[in-house]
């Protein structure tokens, strides 16, 4: 994979559902996988930050998961609700060298739930 | 603290046209950057800085220039605006213990 990835591109929803979007990214030379949420007509607003192969995070009802050996990642919503209607982006960052803090987007998933 | 500041929110601009687009933060953040945000190609990377007096050119430079004389201050030029240049802008500045970024609000260009 040489691009980030992100899957599915949107995703409706009924309120209380649960569920889930993947990131592909390069595995090699990996430094960092983030998660923002945007809404729209506001800027990205940074959900998570993982480094560490297994890692898992989660704030209220979203949480992520990390695999940098198979390169991808899994943002997970629990009991949708309408005010989780966003996109929602992740971004790959590199390792050293001119890389360094350099972030490539996926293009983003789409969430709409519905009341 | 204000964050990532921009200015301005919408520009008009005609073609060849040249202006500067403001971005400020007040967080002593080293690394800046400047995205591009079209529909179907996600957040591009114009330039970015690791530091005062240092610049680089990221995924799509051309067009643009930046300085950074500043930690604050990371003004993004359009030399002679074209209309591949509509777009929205976003500048970022990074925290350097978390590598969380932040995002500005944005600014809205369209090119005549």
């Amino acid at each position: 994979i040489l691009n980030v990835e992100q899957s599915p591109q949107s995703l409706h929803v009924q309120e209380g559902d649960s569920t889930n979007f993947t990131c592909s990214f390069p595995s090699s030379n990996f430094y960092a996988l983030h998660w923002y949420r945007w809404e729209t007509a506001k800027s990205p607003e940074a959900l998570f930050v993982m480094t560490l192969n297994g890692d898992e995070k989660k704030k209220g009802r979203i949480s992520a998961t990390l695999n940098t050996k198979e390169g991808y990642s899994y943002l997970y919503i629990k009991g949708s609700q309408p005010e989780d209607s966003a996109t929602y982006l992740c971004a790959s960052q590199n390792a050293g060298g001119t890389s360094y803090g350099k972030l490539t987007f996926g293009q983003g998933t789409i969430l709409t739930v519905h009341p | 603290n204000a964050g990532v500041t921009q200015t301005p929110k919408f520009q008009v601009l005609k073609t060849g046209q040249s202006m500067t687009l403001q971005c400020a933060q007040d967080m002593n953040h080293e690394y800046m950057s400047w995205y591009r945000q079209d529909p179907g190609m996600g957040l591009r990377l114009i330039h970015y800085s690791v530091g005062a007096g240092i610049t680089d050119q990221g995924e799509v430079p051309n067009g643009y220039n930046v300085s950074r004389s500043t930690t604050e201050d990371f003004p993004l030029r359009l030399l002679s605006a074209a209309p591949s240049q509509t777009s929205v802008y976003f500048c970022t500045s990074r925290v350097p213990s978390t590598d969380t970024q932040y995002f500005g609000p944005g600014t809205r260009l369209t090119v005549l």
